[in-house]
């Protein structure tokens, strides 16, 4: 069964920095591009960026570029998303997808429970 | 452009059918994936392609596109298909990014 086990929920201060993490299973870790979406309270999915774990070829949405990075570790097939200086703008769930291998089709077919993260003074 | 537009709210009768629409110049060039989202619940896939609903999603959900507009149809509604509804698909960048919609609330009376 494939699954994608998130960290638990962060409260922060603004300023202090935080890596999340998406921990894949049940399926090749290597093959799949995984993504990153946010989901500010109330508001619609926003598409971050993603990475494909086999190289760490990494996309970033002009939106999050250098206001977030993403990587993985394939060798424990978790899948990271960290900031250096948290705002309080980046109060948000945190989603974790894993892209669909049906080739030339964009989708993502499995998703994480979400990672919930607070920033306040 | 790297946008994907969707009507905010729709409602429709019990059983009756709807169609949510997403509407972006990349959908000239890439089909949506839609995804379904119900209150503190995680996104669930369920079109992608052509009209491919993942194992699991009811034949209710049917998808179609034409032009620059995605559409996803949901035939017979039921009251457990009240929810937020967002496409995706790739954007025209080159570089391989994605987009979501905006996304549409759907109510079923």
């Amino acid at each position: 069964e494939v699954q994608l086990v998130q960290s638990g929920a962060e409260v922060k201060k603004p300023g202090e920095s935080l890596k999340i993490s998406c921990k894949g299973s049940g399926y090749s870790f290597t093959s799949h591009w995984i993504g990153w979406v946010r989901q500010m309270p109330g508001k619609g999915l926003e598409w971050m960026g993603f990475i494909y774990p086999g190289d760490s070829d990494t996309r970033y949405s002009p939106s999050f570029q250098g206001q977030v990075t993403i990587s993985a570790d394939k060798s424990i097939r978790t899948a990271y998303l960290q900031w250096s200086s948290l705002k309080a703008s980046d109060t948000a769930m945190y989603y974790c997808a894993r892209r669909g291998e049906v080739a030339g089709l964009y989708y993502f077919d499995y998703w994480g429970q979400g990672t919930l993260v607070t920033v306040s003074s | 452009s790297s946008e994907l537009t969707q009507d905010p709210a729709v409602s429709v009768a019990l059983g009756r059918t709807v169609r949510i629409t997403c509407q972006g110049d990349s959908l000239r060039n890439y089909y949506a994936s839609w995804y379904q989202q119900k209150p503190g619940q995680a996104p669930v896939l369920v079109i992608y392609g052509k009209s491919i609903r993942p194992s699991g999603i009811p034949d209710r959900f049917s998808g179609s596109s034409s032009g620059n507009t995605a559409s996803l149809t949901i035939t017979g509604a039921q009251a457990e298909d009240e929810a937020d509804y967002y496409c995706n698909s790739r954007d025209n960048s080159g570089n391989h990014l994605g987009v979501f919609g905006t996304g549409t609330k759907v109510t079923v009376l």
